[in-house]
């Protein structure tokens, strides 16, 4: 059964620092999915990452993949207030398995 | 194209009574998807469909039941709603790739 970690689960942060969220996962998947959750609203698609070493970025966030530590990172690179949401991984197996979500609180 | 769009948007039940939930999808998808999301909690695995007419339960289907006889069409039944079941529910579409969600119905149980 797969089972996925996040850490940070909460992170507060200063505009234009930087910092990054973990995703674990506890068995083999071949393709990994970000989304990002804003209060009250459904889920947006960041990225998804389909392969060892893959690499995306998107703005001021990246993430990457190494398939083989089953470890996926969601990089931040000098946060703004506006990126203040909620984070979620989803490796994918037979179905997508959310992690609990990293809530991301920037502060001016 | 309106992506994926859900019945009804909000809802109140009593303990007791039964709905559904509907989900709508215009990308022909194969797969769909029902979750649900607890205050805090990341997203619990209903129910899912890798196909019309196929179903198959997720990590939380006691209490719920699905229907797919159209492959645009996902329904979520709840026959006799608890309070556990007071939260916020989601459908998700997806080739299978990426997954496109609705905005979601918000449902409440008193």
């Amino acid at each position: 059964e797969l089972k996925v970690e996040q850490n940070p689960l909460f992170l507060s942060m200063q505009e234009g620092k930087n910092y990054t969220i973990y995703c674990n996962y506890s068995t083999t998947s071949d393709r990994l999915y970000w989304y990002r959750q804003d209060p009250g609203k459904s889920l947006e698609s960041l990225f998804v990452l389909l392969s060892n070493g893959a690499v995306k970025q998107e703005g001021r966030l990246m993430a990457s993949l190494d398939t083989k530590a089953r470890l996926s990172t969601l990089h931040i690179t000098a946060a703004v207030h506006d990126l203040s949401a909620t984070y979620f991984c989803a490796p994918r197996g037979q179905n997508f398995v959310f992690g609990p979500g990293t809530r991301l609180s920037v502060l001016p | 194209n309106a992506g994926v769009t859900q019945t009804p948007k909000f809802r109140v039940l009593k303990t007791g009574q039964s709905m559904t939930l509907l989900c709508a999808q215009d990308m022909n998808h194969e797969y769909m998807y029902w979750y649900r999301q607890d205050p805090g909690m990341g997203l619990r695995l209903i129910h899912y469909s890798v196909g019309e007419g196929t179903t198959a339960k997720g990590e939380v289907p006691d209490g719920y039941n699905v229907s797919r006889l159209k492959k645009q069409n996902f329904l979520l039944g709840l026959e006799s709603a608890a309070p556990s079941q007071t939260s916020v529910y989601f459908c998700a579409s997806s080739y299978p790739g990426t997954g496109y969600f609705g905005p979601g119905t918000r449902l409440t149980v008193t």
